[in-house]
């Protein structure tokens, strides 16, 4: 079956524009995670959802960060006024089990901000 | 707070060669522990993982034991291959839903 996927898998933004990431779970996966990772690091936990509810938004490194999962499925990350600090790989990983041991990981959003 | 603390890459190794990659972590509780492969152009892909003290995570011919005495979760491989070349990723769960994930050690390994 289909794994997860994320669109676009590249994204330029000039510095002050507002960017929105989509990520496509596994069908009938109850768990969302975005991940943030940049370049030379590991990935670094942004946020959860538990079908359309976001029940942790802790990793979120600021207001300008947002993000929804409004049918339980399909979820947007989006950055406002982007900084060149937001420049990195967006990772979307999802779970059937809330429990989430097992995460099956998108190949990620590479945002470049100029 | 919990961390994980894997060796510094990259690793060359000719193919056959024998492979470690050290990984150790901080925790408090018990928590699950994983090895992620990241493949260019890819996402991350589960390898292997361990659930409990002394429990042995085995795919690919890769294989790691979860040491509590030494806080420890190495990757061996005995005999790498080209195809190998990635960057591998250590990481732990605490019980929760959340990773928490290594740097990364990229591998290069020379036919």
């Amino acid at each position: 079956g289909a794994g997860v996927s994320q669109s676009p898998r590249y994204k330029v933004a000039k510095r002050g524009q507002d960017v929105a990431l989509r990520c496509d779970p596994i069908s009938g996966h109850v768990s969302l995670f975005w991940y943030q990772q940049a370049l030379g690091q590991g990935p670094e936990f942004l946020t959860y959802f538990q079908n359309e509810a976001q029940l942790d938004k802790s990793g979120l490194p600021s207001d300008r960060f947002f993000a929804e999962r409004p049918e339980g499925s399909v979820s947007t990350l989006k950055i406002q006024r982007t900084q060149q600090e937001d420049s990195a790989v967006y990772l979307c990983a999802s779970s059937f089990d809330p429990g989430a041991y097992e995460q099956y990981f998108g190949p990620g959003t590479r945002l470049t901000v100029t | 707070g919990d961390s994980v603390t894997q060796m510094e890459g990259p690793v060359t190794l000719s193919e056959e060669a024998f492979l470690t990659i050290n990984c150790t972590y901080t925790a408090t509780g018990y928590p699950s522990l994983f090895w992620y492969v990241q493949y260019p152009g890819e996402g991350l892909q589960l390898l292997l993982k361990a659930t409990k003290a002394d429990d042995k995570g085995s795919n690919k011919g890769f294989e790691a034991t979860y040491r509590k005495e030494t806080t420890s979760f190495h990757l061996e491989k005995g005999s790498v291959q080209v195809s190998d070349s990635a960057v591998y990723f250590c990481a732990l769960s605490p019980g929760t839903y959340k990773y928490i994930f290594g740097t990364g050690t990229r591998l290069k390994v020379l036919a």
